[in-house]
């Protein structure tokens, strides 16, 4: 079963603004990883953020994570058309190193 | 991180048939897991395979239906057997290489039953 729920489902934009997801998720966690999944292929991963750390980047990608609301949020800036995907959050709990993923939301950016 | 090679890419079965999936990685690893993505869903976990003994499976899944092995550190097979329509799928090798760690995904195997 999913842990998480992710906000919204879909989400169009044009090119060069930014995409904000939302994912929340209901117990306890030791990490939550943020993958991007293109046309039902492999997912790419794209950021891990452990439950001490309150945001972390990675290029054009920032992450947060609200342990106190068991939320966290990916936002990516400047939007490229080759940012249309499907992006999922997955949590692994103290212990437990399987992961857990939420429903995923679909990106797509207008050129 | 570590490349993942699976094999089939993707593959076209009839309703009855078995087919295996595999999973090669280019360095060892801890710990590989098969997952499931049923068409327009998340992912689901299957289970973790384990190294030199039975997989752990996650409820719904039973080895029977699934039987997975893991010879050794870089090398994990999936079995889907007695394939029915509702095992078109896509499943996926992911592997991780410590606690607390990335996990990484192969490209997956896009499975129809027809």
């Amino acid at each position: 079963s999913q842990q998480g729920e992710e906000d919204p489902q879909a989400l169009s934009i044009q090119e060069g603004e930014n995409a904000t997801m939302n994912c929340s998720y209901k117990t306890s966690i030791n990490n939550l990883q943020w993958y991007r999944q293109n046309s039902g292929r492999g997912l790419v991963h794209l950021i891990l953020i452990r439950s001490n750390e309150r945001e972390k980047h990675s290029g054009r990608l920032r992450v947060t994570l609200d342990t106190s609301k068991k939320s966290s949020s990916l936002l990516i800036t400047a939007s490229r058309a080759a940012d249309t995907a499907s992006y999922f959050c997955a949590t692994a709990n103290f212990g437990n190193e399987k992961l857990t993923f939420g429903t995923g939301t679909r990106l797509t950016i207008i050129p | 991180s570590a490349v993942i090679s699976q094999k089939p890419s993707r593959d076209i079965c009839q309703r009855g048939t078995s087919l295996t999936i595999q999973c090669q990685v280019d360095s060892q690893v801890t710990m590989m897991f098969w997952y499931r993505q049923q068409p327009g869903q998340s992912l689901t976990l299957i289970a973790t395979a384990n190294q030199g003994s039975e997989a752990t499976y996650e409820s719904g899944f039973v080895i029977d239906k699934f039987p997975i092995s893991r010879p050794n550190l870089t090398f994990s097979t999936l079995t889907v057997s007695n394939m029915s329509p509702e095992d078109s799928s896509i499943y996926l090798c992911s592997v991780k290489q410590g606690m607390n760690t990335e996990a990484f995904f192969g490209q997956g195997t896009r499975l129809t039953v027809v």
